[in-house]
């Protein structure tokens, strides 16, 4: 168990539809990534939040927006959803950063979302 | 072209067998990290490294900077080592992840 909690689990939905993925990092963590996983594109990075504000940004649809709330859990919205977003949707966080840019990423459980 | 390319793709081996999966990365990097993704779909991180060579019991990683190369060698391998083994780069000084494909591999007894 890495600490970081996804809800839900599995997401099943319809074209068009509008959906909000949830993600609570581990204790301390003020580090939140939101990765997409899909079969013909493998992992992509979609967006990065630390302590409440946006600090880089993938391969992210405009259709698809996030935000890191005070008490640093983090949400990914979806909306006009197309077949094509069916994927397997990781959150990660990590330590806050001192000195260096990167520190070991802990990922979520993932939330499946199939699109129909 | 990937900016980061694992090779296997596809890895069979029969229980107790030494294996290495290979990383190269085309970009500069300040940190090089070994995940492995189980079939029920979860992450975990396996090793962090920016230089040299790390060990977890019968997992090592190694990473030669100016080769721009990384491997992941299992010793004694066994079922439960089954899994997808995914190479990523913190690329230039960034803090996301780019990822290689993965490589899938299968211990049989």
């Amino acid at each position: 168990d890495s600490g970081v909690t996804q809800t839900p689990k599995h997401l099943i939905t319809a074209t068009g539809q509008r959906v909000t993925l949830r993600c609570s990092p581990r204790s301390g963590d003020l580090s939140v990534y939101w990765y997409q996983q899909s079969l013909d594109q493998g992992l992509q990075f979609l967006i990065q939040y630390y302590n409440g504000e946006e600090r880089a940004k993938g391969n992210i649809l405009e259709r698809f927006s996030a935000q890191q709330f005070p008490d640093l859990h983090s949400e990914l919205n979806l909306s006009s959803l197309e077949l094509g977003d069916s994927a397997l949707y990781f959150c990660a966080s990590s330590e806050p950063l001192s000195g260096s840019s990167y520190n070991e990423q802990f990922f979520g459980p993932g939330t499946r979302l199939t699109v129909l | 072209k990937n900016e980061v390319e694992q090779s296997p793709q596809n890895l069979t081996a029969q229980e107790g067998e030494f294996i290495t999966i290979n990383c190269s990365y085309s970009v500069g990097i300040s940190a090089l990290h070994w995940l492995q993704q189980h079939p029920g779909g979860g992450i975990v991180s396996l090793f962090m490294l920016s230089s040299g060579k790390k060990k977890h019991g019968r997992l090592i990683a190694t990473i030669n900077i100016q080769e721009k190369h990384s491997s992941l060698h299992i010793t004694a391998s066994h079922p439960r080592d089954s899994a997808v083994y995914i190479c990523a780069v913190n690329p230039g000084t960034a803090s996301k992840l780019t990822f290689g494909t993965g490589t899938r591999l299968q211990v049989t007894l």
